[in-house]
């Protein structure tokens, strides 16, 4: 069973409107979680990274939560454009030595925004 | 620029024929992963490594082999590919072999083929 499961599987939202990700994980103890976008056919960017103490972070119109205690973290895109059309990847890292090496990534969540 | 190479970017073969894909990057950094990206599946880990000499297996690592023999480099090689090996594949860097909270930068992907 994976280990991050992201919802919604996809959305539609039209340009200028903001939605709101979901990122529900399993993996403990965990170092830190990511949110990576992934344009098509190309290699995930980085958007944020969050260790287990951070329950925010921002990156432009990008706004990542965190919730360690119910294991659950959202990425918020504000005034979304064209340009944000993409999958966004949740990404956790174990804690321990021996599996922070190993990355668990949930499936992705297709945004299209329309103009 | 710092960036992660990969080689080549398609790549279209027969069942059984040894290949190798090359990864490269020149931003000194330790830890380097091989990906695989299924539709529906996302992302998963085949094999990553800490540092040079130091390999480990990921998710998928059945039917893989890697090598670091220096920090910039981390071939992947299918020594004898099957269809189900017909892949989107990533490389991808990070800067240390000690922490799991840097940011990991992808390659562009190679989009292979087995028939």
């Amino acid at each position: 069973k994976n280990q991050v499961e992201q919802s919604p599987q996809s959305l539609i939202i039209l340009e200028g409107k903001n939605c709101t990700l979901q990122c529900n994980y399993t993996v403990s103890p965990f170092s830190n979680l990511r949110w990576y976008k992934q344009d098509t056919g190309r290699g995930p960017v980085s958007l944020t990274i969050m260790t287990f103490s951070e329950n925010t972070k921002s990156n432009g119109r990008y706004t990542a939560t965190l919730d360690a205690d119910t294991k659950q973290s959202s990425l918020h895109i504000t005034a979304s454009q064209l340009s944000d059309s993409a999958s966004y990847i949740c990404v956790v890292t174990g804690m321990t030595t021996d599996s922070w090496g190993k990355l668990q990534f949930g499936a992705g969540t297709q945004v299209v925004v329309t103009p | 620029e710092a960036q992660v190479t990969q080689n080549p970017r398609y790549l279209i073969t027969v069942t059984g024929k040894k290949l190798t894909v090359t990864c490269s990057q020149n931003m000194n950094h330790e830890y380097m992963s091989w990906y695989r990206q299924d539709p529906g599946l996302g992302l998963r880990q085949i094999y990553y490594s800490m540092n040079v000499e130091v390999t480990d297996k990921g998710d998928v690592p059945e039917g893989y082999k890697v090598s670091r023999k220096e920090k910039r480099n981390f071939p992947l090689i299918l020594e004898s590919p099957s269809p189900n090996q017909t892949s989107l594949y990533f490389c991808a860097s990070s800067l240390s072999g000690d922490s799991p909270n840097y940011e990991q930068y992808f390659g562009p992907g190679t989009r292979l083929t087995v028939t």
